[in-house]
């Protein structure tokens, strides 16, 4: 079946650092790949998302491209600050032949931002 | 806010019972979706709804059922609980049917203590 990979965290990182998250899947067609953020004690927000190869998503900073090659959609901000400090979660969606589909999570990396 | 209500918060309970979770979407969205996230297990998909018919299914245990009622709130019954019930439990909305690139809106969850 259809899965996403995500590195492990957490990830530690000084304020203005770059950010990298790296997420890779599976799926046997071509999915809409998405990255979620969630802050302590909240739901899901979306982040952003890409719908078809080469896409690029962007939004508050940070950047994801649909790397249909490499099976990749890897997280990255230049600049990070203290109040990015969350659990990022990369998610695909991919309806199947039959018109049924099971969005798909990464079990989530956790981002510390440090002043 | 997401526009996304979720009842109750907390939810504390024993080895056997029975609970029901509570989810009202975002106005104008016609899709509900569950989600179960725990610790090992990350955050699985359980339950897809539509405008009141099911129509995806992901992990859902036998002892788990939902339903979308006329008014498009939806509830998530757990039955004979047990101690590895205990997680978070996510619902989230959409407007569409089983559309590849709709972004979901995650309400804040119910977090279920199972003793």
């Amino acid at each position: 079946g259809d899965s996403v990979t995500q590195m492990e965290g957490p990830v530690t990182l000084s304020e203005e650092a770059f950010l990298t998250i790296n997420c890779t899947y599976t799926a046997t067609g071509y999915p809409s790949l998405f990255w979620y953020v969630q802050y302590p004690g909240e739901g899901l927000q979306l982040l952003l998302k890409a719908t078809k190869a080469d896409d690029k998503g962007s939004n508050k900073g940070f950047e994801a491209t649909y790397r249909k090659e490499t099976t990749s959609f890897h997280l990255e901000k230049g600049s990070v600050q203290v109040s990015d400090s969350a659990v990022y979660f990369c998610a695909l969606i991919f309806v199947q032949s039959g018109g049924s589909y099971i969005p798909t999570f990464g079990r989530g990396t956790s981002l510390i931002v440090h002043p | 806010d997401s526009g996304v209500t979720q009842t109750p918060k907390h939810l504390i309970t024993a080895t056997g019972q029975r609970v029901t979770l509570r989810c009202s979407p975002r106005s104008g969205d016609l899709s509900v979706y569950w989600y179960q996230q725990s610790l090992d297990q990350g955050l699985q998909f359980l339950i897809h709804y539509y405008n009141g018919e099911e129509r995806a299914k992901g992990n859902i245990l036998e002892r788990f059922s939902a339903q979308q009622f006329p008014d498009l709130h939806s509830e998530l019954n757990l039955s004979s609980l047990e101690l590895g019930d205990s997680a978070l439990y996510f619902c989230a909305s959409s407007p569409f049917d089983r559309g590849s690139t709709d972004t979901q809106y995650f309400g804040p969850g119910t977090r279920l203590t199972v003793l």
